[in-house]
């Protein structure tokens, strides 16, 4: 079982669509959770961090789920400018360092 | 302005050769890292440094070597005995500590000749 899974994708949905992602993390001791993006063939750039209550930027929602060990991004009024990858990124606190483990993103493409 | 740069952006490696990629940053940070990405795989570390001089190996670390000779440099080496070298290779950093924010250079696409 990867540490960190989420749907690969791809998410095709219309100008103002509301959508979601999952992500479910193995290690039940992880302490952080965030969300990047990454535009294709850049670099993945911080989209929020996920809090145990909860937080909202904007359009954006990130909700953590401990006891079933997923986290989620849900996007409102989805823009064109919002077509990239979502990566999921969980620190399990382990290891002495400030690591970090990627899912392998999921796609969202948003059309006219 | 502050900020992490890499160079070059494309690097093209021929058979056998060594390449080293640079990795620069600004933002007074104390640990570095190393990411591999491959499609459709999450970025896998190569290595890390938390401090000037001292660095440890990540999860591939086969064939890649570095050092941190400054704060703001941590160049990676792409040795022949990295077999499948061809990636998208990003160098992050942060503050140190164990829960901080990583922030990403722009990164450089290596392919083979």
């Amino acid at each position: 079982r990867k540490e960190v899974e989420q749907d690969p994708g791809p998410f095709n949905v219309p100008e103002g669509a509301t959508v979601a992602f999952n992500c479910t993390y193995s290690n039940s001791a992880s302490q952080s959770f965030f969300w990047y993006r990454q535009d294709c063939r850049k670099e993945p750039k911080l989209l929020m961090s996920v809090y145990s209550s909860g937080n909202e930027d904007g359009r954006f929602t990130a909700q953590l789920n401990r006891a079933s060990q997923y986290i989620s991004l849900l996007i409102r009024d989805s823009k064109l400018s919002d077509s990239a990858t979502y990566l999921c990124v969980v620190n399990p606190l382990s290891g002495g360092y400030n690591k970090l483990i990627f899912g392998a993103g999921t796609r969202l493409a948003v059309h006219p | 302005d502050g900020g992490i740069t890499q160079s070059p952006k494309y690097l093209f490696r021929k058979e056998g050769q060594n390449v080293t990629l640079s990795c620069e940053q600004n933002l007074n940070h104390d640990a570095m890292y190393w990411y591999r990405q491959d499609p459709g795989q999450g970025l896998r570390l190569i290595y890390y440094s938390q401090i000037v001089n001292d660095f440890q190996k990540g999860d591939i670390a086969e064939g890649y070597s570095v050092s941190r000779e400054k704060k703001e440099s941590f160049p990676l080496t792409v040795t022949s005995a990295q077999k499948n070298p061809t990636a998208f290779y990003l160098c992050a950093s942060s503050i140190g500590g164990r829960l901080e924010t990583q922030y990403f250079g722009p990164g450089t696409r290596l392919l083979v000749l």
